[in-house]
């Protein structure tokens, strides 16, 4: 069955770096879109990021444009964020999740999640 | 970005039915059949129980409908059982190629 298991979350301080990681498994990781999409503590969902299933596309929401790089490796079933220039605001749970249409970027929805790795922006 | 607006809460009794809204604007909501809807109970991940508006995933009870109309698409539970009691979030693919979700609806069954 599919499975998405993130890490490297942690404490930084404003300002800084960190880069989340996602491991996927039991479906064809080069296959499929992936996304970042990310919760604030008490809040509700926002969007971050897509990545084509080959890496040639990335999108990004306006909140982390410029600041925020989304990667993947095919041959590591891996996806990543790297997170630049953190501020306070980008405090939140980090999920991946999956694209459900193979080589296809638009669907409107994400069909499995991982659990998230919590990033806290602190001092 | 701007989010899609849903109630900040509702509730029923068991056995009841409860809807809730997700509005948006012809930019998002009612730009594509793109609207999806989430469950997710605290602590835990989002689950997905609804696409393109009606479509259910397979094991998603069909205690679990949708519709859409203009910029409003809207999640209906039908028999509310208590283990429904949950957060739950509306999201939309958007005329600008990004994704949008809604604030969250926390759903209490009496």
């Amino acid at each position: 069955q599919v499975q998405l298991v993130e890490s490297g979350g942690g404490v930084v301080q404003p300002r800084g770096s960190l880069r989340v990681s996602c491991v996927a498994s039991g479906f064809t990781f080069s296959s499929f879109g992936m996304h970042w999409v990310r919760q604030a503590p008490g809040k509700g969902l926002e969007w971050v990021a897509l990545i084509r299933y080959d890496g040639t596309k990335k999108q990004y929401a306006d909140s982390v444009k410029g600041r925020f790089t989304i990667s993947r490796d095919n041959s590591k079933n891996t996806l990543y964020l790297q997170m630049d220039s953190l501020r306070a605001e980008d405090s939140a749970i980090y999920f991946c999740a999956k694209s459900p249409r193979y080589y296809y970027d638009s669907s409107g929805h994400f069909d499995h999640w991982g659990q998230g790795t919590l990033v806290t922006v602190s001092s | 970005q701007s989010t899609l607006t849903q109630p900040p809460s509702v509730s029923g009794s068991p056995g009841q039915s409860v809807s809730i809204s997700c509005t948006g604007t012809s930019g998002d909501v009612g730009y594509y059949n793109r609207v999806s809807w989430y469950q997710q109970p605290p602590g835990t991940a989002p689950k997905l129980i609804l696409y393109d508006v009606t479509d259910r995933p397979s094991g998603v009870p069909d205690r679990f409908s949708g519709s859409k109309s203009g910029n409003t698409a809207s999640l209906t539970i039908s028999g509310l059982q208590a283990e429904d009691e949950s957060d739950y979030y509306c999201g939309s693919y958007t005329s600008r190629g990004t994704w949008v979700f809604g604030g969250g609806t926390k759903l209490t069954v009496l």
